[in-house]
């Protein structure tokens, strides 16, 4: 089993900052790395994939990167719709496994 | 368009039986992983396990196997998550998801489980 782990848990972060969150695989899973943005009572987005695509229509102020074990989610010039929780998912093994979650929340 | 549509809410008593349902459109449903992800109250995302309709290949997240069973009828691009007996523990929101970059998902089907 690959274990994800995430971090910071969660982050206090004002309007317009640049935020990074970090996701750490237990084992290498090369780009096979996806990350999702969740609001309260909503489905998860998908926002990239292969640990650098971004899906078709999220904004560009999302960005991602890493291969192997370490990857990171990075937003600049967060806004209020921003703030919401985010995950990363290893797919190289099946049928994948979610990190634990970052909450981002207003400072 | 991609969509995946959901069955809706359930309300069922501890040791009952139950079938969910995600049916796919707007996409070739046999060429793609379909899967569910379990989400209990205030808690992060878990997947269960992941099918390929097309073949019926099935694989499951070690914590859910023999635990519930998943299955697709591609005749009518439906998949599915079914519980033999139900637990407390298993009231939590259940999503689909294109796998396996989850790219698309359903809107959720909330299962409570209550004597």
């Amino acid at each position: 089993d690959i274990q994800m782990t995430q971090s910071p848990s969660s982050l206090s972060a004002s309007v317009g900052d640049r935020v990074t969150i970090t996701c750490r695989a237990s084992q290498g899973i090369s780009n096979y790395l996806a990350w999702f943005q969740q609001k309260p009572g909503k489905a998860p987005k998908s926002l990239i994939y292969a640990a650098s695509s971004l899906q078709s229509g999220v904004p560009s102020k999302f960005s991602g990167s890493g291969s192997g074990t370490d990857f990171t989610l990075t937003i600049t010039g967060l806004q209020p719709e921003d703030f919401a929780t985010y995950y990363c998912q290893q797919y190289n093994s099946y049928p994948g496994t979610f990190g634990q979650g970052t909450k981002v929340e207003i400072k | 368009e991609v969509q995946l549509v959901q069955s809706g809410a359930e309300v069922k008593k501890p040791g009952e039986s139950l079938k969910i349902s995600c049916k796919g459109s707007g996409y070739n449903f046999i060429s793609h992983w379909i899967g569910w992800v379990r989400q209990m109250p205030g808690k992060g995302l878990e997947w269960m396990g992941i099918i390929y309709p097309g073949d019926s290949d099935t694989r499951y997240s070690p914590s859910f196997q023999g635990q519930v069973i998943i299955s697709a009828d591609k005749s009518i691009s439906t998949a599915y998550l079914q519980w033999s007996s139900l637990k407390a523990s298993d009231t939590a929101m259940y999503y689909c998801a294109r796998a396996v970059t989850a790219d698309y998902w359903g809107q959720g089907t909330l299962v409570t489980v209550s004597s």
